[in-house]
């Protein structure tokens, strides 16, 4: 159980185009999925929280207007990259939250998707 | 200080020894700690959490959690080239979002 996917696992574009991302949980409802950036030999960093219905919340430093998220429903959100540059070149990856009773919210995450902008 | 530190490694340990890493975390009013395991180019894999003091047992893996000195640490046993990853520590500080802070993560080789 707890499955996550993301499409496509990797995807070339030119610069000034944008990228769409999809995260699905497969086989439980996340009403909470979580963004991720990681650049090579450096740690997850959080972009954004995803909330079904609502908008998604944003870290700081994080341009909202240029990483479109929307969580239509219990089981996919999307992280559309708009006019990206080579500096967006970078790992994202999914998460979603299993809801559980109390302290034990698991997060298990997608298979990442390899961006590179030329 | 940073919010989860670890030792970046990388940590060599010989076939079948024990390898244990460590992480220790900033705020005192954490409820839960996880460990990923995470292999190069790879997304993150959950190998379990923990939010109780003491020891938690899953297999080869043992992850222990010491709330008053604010470390956790993850023991595994009869280590093997597989488990060659690097290991993240990640904590949630509770409150709203449930977000997960991560720590940069301990590369760890299991050698032969």
């Amino acid at each position: 159980g707890a499955v996550v996917s993301q499409h496509p696992s990797w995807v070339i574009c030119k610069s000034g185009t944008s990228v769409k991302i999809e995260c699905r949980s497969l086989d439980f409802q996340a009403t909470t999925m979580f963004w991720y950036r990681q650049f090579p030999k450096q740690s997850l960093m959080l972009m954004a929280t995803s909330n079904e219905g609502s908008k998604a919340t944003y870290e700081q430093g994080v341009e909202k207007d240029k990483f479109l998220i929307n969580h239509a429903s219990l089981t996919l959100s999307t992280l559309t990259v708009t006019s990206a540059h080579p500096e967006d070149s970078s790992f994202y990856i999914c998460s979603a939250r299993e809801e559980r009773e109390g302290p034990t919210d698991t997060q298990y995450f997608g298979p990442g998707t390899r961006l590179t902008v030329l | 200080q940073k919010e989860v530190e670890q030792n970046s490694g990388p940590l060599s340990v010989p076939e079948g020894a024990i390898a244990s890493l460590n992480c220790t975390y900033s705020d005192r009013g954490s409820q839960s700690f996880f460990w990923y395991r995470q292999y190069s180019g790879k997304s993150p894999e959950l190998i379990m959490f923990i939010y109780s003091n003491g020891d938690k047992e899953d297999g080869r893996f043992t992850a222990q959690l010491n709330k008053a000195s604010q470390y956790v640490s993850l023991l595994i046993r009869d280590s093997q080239p597989s488990d060659s990853a690097t290991y993240l520590c990640a904590v949630n500080r509770g409150g709203g979002g449930n977000k997960l802070t991560f720590g940069t993560g301990t590369q760890l080789k299991v050698e032969l």
